[in-house]
């Protein structure tokens, strides 16, 4: 079965510095998505990042990165220059055969003026 | 910016009633998801459709939900009769096609259940 762990419930974060959020996923599939998406207070879930398994590159949006280590089933997301609307609730996602989505459990991002 | 539509919003009801929650996905999405998200905790699946069929409803708790989207497009999520343990954030999202690796799911800003 397909599990995604997030294990920090809740982080904090300087404005302007650099955090990293943890997930692990559980999978016996060699080709599949990860995702990051973003739930502000109150308002949608957005999606972040994506990563495509079968690419070794770690994907990258602009202030946020992904470290993909496929053979430790780790997906982590780091915020760098992280400003005041990061602050949301971050979800780890795993898609299997292209239309099941599996989410962790979320990590609060507070992030300090 | 086209965006997935849900209502209403909030809903507070007491035990046992009737509640019914109403999705309208962005426009040309063949894939409508409706999710169930507890307090502190990640979105679970309750159903997805694809167009107007229905192609998991495994976790959907058959004896009190229903859904359907009777013509591919708009769809509504009924619980009868209400439980307390059915307070939570009812979360609908779509997609573009179903079994293509787009991968996102927009999602709606959800209705929030409670039950008294």
């Amino acid at each position: 079965a397909q599990t995604v762990t997030q294990s920090q419930p809740e982080m904090s974060v300087q404005e302007a510095e650099t955090v990293t959020l943890s997930c692990t996923y559980d999978t016996s599939e060699s080709d599949y998505y990860l995702f990051w998406y973003k739930q502000p207070p109150s308002r949608q879930m957005i999606l972040v990042i994506r990563q495509e398994a079968y690419k070794q590159q770690n994907a990258t949006e602009n202030r946020f990165s992904v470290n993909f280590q496929k053979a430790a089933k780790s997906f982590s997301l780091k915020i760098s220059d992280s400003q005041l609307g990061d602050a949301a609730m971050y979800f780890c996602a795993y898609l299997y055969n292209f239309n099941k989505f599996y989410f962790g459990s979320g990590t609060k991002l507070n992030v300090k003026p | 910016e086209a965006e997935v539509a849900q209502s209403p919003r909030y809903k507070i009801t007491e035990k046992s009633q009737a509640v019914a929650f109403w999705c309208d996905p962005i426009s040309g999405h063949a894939t409508l998801y409706w999710y169930r998200q507890i307090l502190g905790q990640g979105p679970e699946l309750l159903v997805q459709f694809q167009d107007e069929s229905v192609v998991d409803d495994s976790q959907l708790p058959k004896d009190r939900f229903s859904a359907e989207r009777l013509k591919g497009v708009d769809s509504t999520l009924k619980i009868q009769p209400a439980e307390l343990g059915d307070s939570a954030m009812y979360l609908c999202a779509s997609s573009i096609n179903y079994g293509t690796p787009t991968g996102e799911l927009f999602f709606g800003e959800g209705s929030r259940l409670t039950v008294l």
